[in-house]
């Protein structure tokens, strides 16, 4: 079952930052916070991860609460082209707990 | 190249009948995966598997098998079709690291008349 706690919906104006807010406070310690993000009839894509830390790439940024209990993706500057369900997910690293276990997710909307 | 592809993208068939889904990585993976995605848009994980465990997850009928000819491929083979089973189908792969990312297939939408 899923661990995590996600708004189902959230509207950001194009240009904009969006956050997105994940709980996760039955996490543990050797649980890694995955978002991945599906967009409208197509797979899941990979977005970013990360275990305490702060992690930035190329598409987003994750900020992760000191206590890891909450999480926030991050998109700088949301295009209309990262309107998509978002899914934050928590992996252990070992057996059935490594599959990604989806939930609900947030459906963002960039609106132009 | 599509990293996870899956074939056919979209499948109609008759309750009863029996069908597959294939997909394939060209990745090098060592485990493979499919997941369901019901009219509520649920992703549910049916399998993973690489050459040394099988996981299925318990609410899964056996009606519905993973096959596997090799590391590359993953098919899964659907008995009896019922209604209840039209959905979209994703594959998906990842590197056997701990942290690594999982690829998906681009789904195959089945529809059981």
């Amino acid at each position: 079952d899923a661990k995590t706690t996600q708004p189902p919906s959230m509207d950001c104006a194009e240009g904009r930052a969006a956050n997105l807010p994940c709980n996760h406070s039955t996490i543990s310690g050797n649980e890694y916070v995955y978002w991945y993000r599906q967009i409208h009839s197509q797979g899941p894509q990979y977005i970013i991860h990360g275990l305490k830390n702060n992690e930035t790439n190329e598409m987003a940024s994750l900020i992760i609460t000191e206590d890891r209990k909450s999480s926030t993706l991050i998109l700088p500057h949301a295009t209309l082209r990262d309107t998509a369900v978002y899914y934050c997910i928590v992996r252990g690293q070992s057996g059935s707990a490594r599959q990604l276990t989806f939930g609900s997710g947030t459906q963002l909307t960039v609106l132009p | 190249d599509t990293a996870v592809s899956q074939t056919p993208k979209y499948l109609v068939t008759q309750m009863g009948n029996d069908k597959s889904i294939k997909c394939e990585q060209n990745l090098g993976h060592d485990t493979m995966y499919w997941y369901k995605q019901d009219s509520k848009k649920f992703l549910k994980i049916m399998f993973s598997y690489n050459n040394k465990e099988l996981i299925i997850n318990e609410t899964v009928p056996n009606r519905f098998s993973p096959k596997s000819p090799d590391k590359a491929h993953l098919n899964l083979h659907i008995n009896s079709l019922e209604l209840g089973d039209s959905a979209v189908y994703f594959c998906a792969s990842r590197s056997g690291g701990s942290q690594s990312e999982a690829f998906f297939g681009q789904g195959t939408r089945l529809t059981v008349v």
